[in-house]
């Protein structure tokens, strides 16, 4: 298995719901990412979790909350978003570094669009 | 300061002729250059991927080259087709650790 899956891949949510976004992969990797992305920009980082522990978290509100329950599942759960929040999720994994034959890779998911409503 | 600058930002080519997309970077200690296709409200996909040692790379009608003297990279696209229409990033990688640069993109559109 060489894919990052992420689901859903649509979803709507009122500004008081709570959801949350899944990221899977199983190709070994143990850095995961969380970007967010608006249309027509690239990528913004906001977390980054390296064997499990979150390792980065880009000043991100704490209305975003990560989870990484094992080396092949990362979570964001979503609370109290407002609308500016809309835009696609993407979920990223890399292989540990040193590894890879030496390449630093990155392979990225599907995305999920969010629409805050 | 760690950047990725890409040029143009946006360009429109007629199917079936060549374009070629710029990327510039300042990233420091380099591990590698990634070039990913990118459709609207989609993921990311890898074109190619270089290395310090490797200066150009093909994968059917995209072909990378990296210069890392200059700190320069391109993508040149063959015969374009309709299906290349898309944003092109540039990602720069740090050789410490889980460090990744984006560029700012190229958007192409390919027109008939």
């Amino acid at each position: 298995d060489t894919e990052v899956t992420q689901t859903p891949k649509h979803l709507v949510m009122g500004m008081t719901n709570k959801k949350s976004l899944k990221c899977e992969q199983h190709m070994g990797h143990r850095a995961m990412y969380w970007y967010k992305q608006k249309a027509k920009k690239p990528p913004e980082l906001m977390f980054v979790y390296s064997y499990e522990k979150l390792s980065i978290n880009e000043s991100v509100p704490s209305r975003f909350s990560p989870e990484c329950p094992n080396s092949s599942l990362l979570n964001l759960h979503l609370h109290a978003l407002q609308p500016e929040d809309s835009a696609l999720y993407l979920c990223a994994s890399s292989p540990p570094p040193g590894t890879s034959q030496g390449k630093n890779e990155q392979f990225f998911g599907p995305g999920t669009r969010l629409t805050v409503l | 300061k760690n950047q990725v600058e890409q040029s143009p930002q946006s360009l429109i080519i007629l199917e079936g002729k060549n374009c070629t997309l710029q990327c510039n970077y300042t990233v420091s200690p380099f591990s590698n250059l990634r070039w990913y296709k990118q459709d609207t409200g989609r993921g990311p996909v890898s074109l190619t991927i270089m290395t310090f040692s490797e200066n150009t790379k093909s994968n059917g009608r995209y072909t990378a080259t990296l210069d890392a003297d200059t700190k320069q990279s391109s993508l040149h696209i063959t015969a374009s087709q309709l299906s290349d229409s898309a944003s092109y990033i540039c990602v720069v990688s740090a050789n410490t650790g889980n460090q990744f640069y984006f560029g700012t993109g190229t958007s192409l559109t390919v027109i008939p």
